[in-house]
């Protein structure tokens, strides 16, 4: 399979706990994006990669949240000192967009399974 | 700041019919691209439609279509001879032109769950 694929799928931790999530996108994908999504709502956007750079990152990541993508290939998303309102899907996704920036096509985002995050 | 907005919670269609999910968009961008994904109960998000900002032709892709109105700023989703299997959750989503610093994300909308009935 050559989808996003993102691990574990599932994973329930104690309030306090930290937890590292891992996404492996597309090979030939140079953007990686991942999202939050809680019950009921659309897919909220927390940060963005182009290779290895991390190029934004949104008010809602906390400085609990610390996302990582080394050598620009797979990419992992640490939540430290868990809260109950972290509860959610995170969802990873990958794009194929030009080094000089701008789209290539519609610059399509392939999404990943996402892991469901339950904190107790 | 960039706004979806999809009006509709549920919606309900009868199998073989056509259903239009709305949205609606907020941007003070020239240059946009408008996605609609489906997301099933597993969970996955599926891509189903793509229409740019200065494409002049509406989007379609196999049943689905994109009823794009420029001036309205709408993008609704048009899926004919519904299916059970298309029954899921919908999203309209919008992302940011090259022209801005944050182009790339997606800003979803709320998402209307389609059930078909048979």
């Amino acid at each position: 399979d050559t989808g996003v694929s993102q691990n574990p799928r599932h994973k329930i931790t104690k309030r306090g706990q930290n937890v590292t999530f891992r996404c492996d996108p597309i090979s030939e994908h140079n953007r990686l994006y991942w999202y939050r999504q809680t019950l009921g709502q659309g897919p909220e956007f927390l940060t963005y990669f182009q290779n290895e750079a991390q190029l934004e990152k949104s008010r809602l990541l906390s400085d609990r949240f610390s996302a990582e993508r080394p050598k620009g290939s797979f990419s992992t998303l640490e939540i430290q000192r868990t809260e109950q309102g972290d509860s959610a899907m995170y969802l990873c996704a990958s794009s194929l967009g030009s080094l000089a920036g701008g789209f290539k096509g519609n610059n399509e985002q392939f999404f990943g399974p996402g892991t469901r995050l339950t904190v107790l | 700041a960039q706004k979806i907005t999809q009006t509709q919670p549920g919606m309900f269609v009868q199998e073989k019919e056509a259903v239009t999910l709305d949205c609606t968009y907020d941007t003070s961008d020239q240059s946009y691209g408008l996605f609609w994904y489906k997301q099933p109960s597993s969970g996955e998000m599926i891509f189903l439609i793509y229409q740019g900002s200065y494409d002049e032709q509406n989007a379609t892709e196999g049943r689905y279509s994109l009823n794009f109105q420029k001036a309205r700023k709408s993008a609704n989703l048009v899926i004919s001879a519904s299916q059970l299997g298309d029954s899921a959750m919908y999203f309209c989503a919008m992302r940011e032109g090259p022209g801005g610093t944050s182009y790339g994300k997606l800003t979803f909308g709320q998402g209307t769950i389609l059930t078909v009935h048979p």
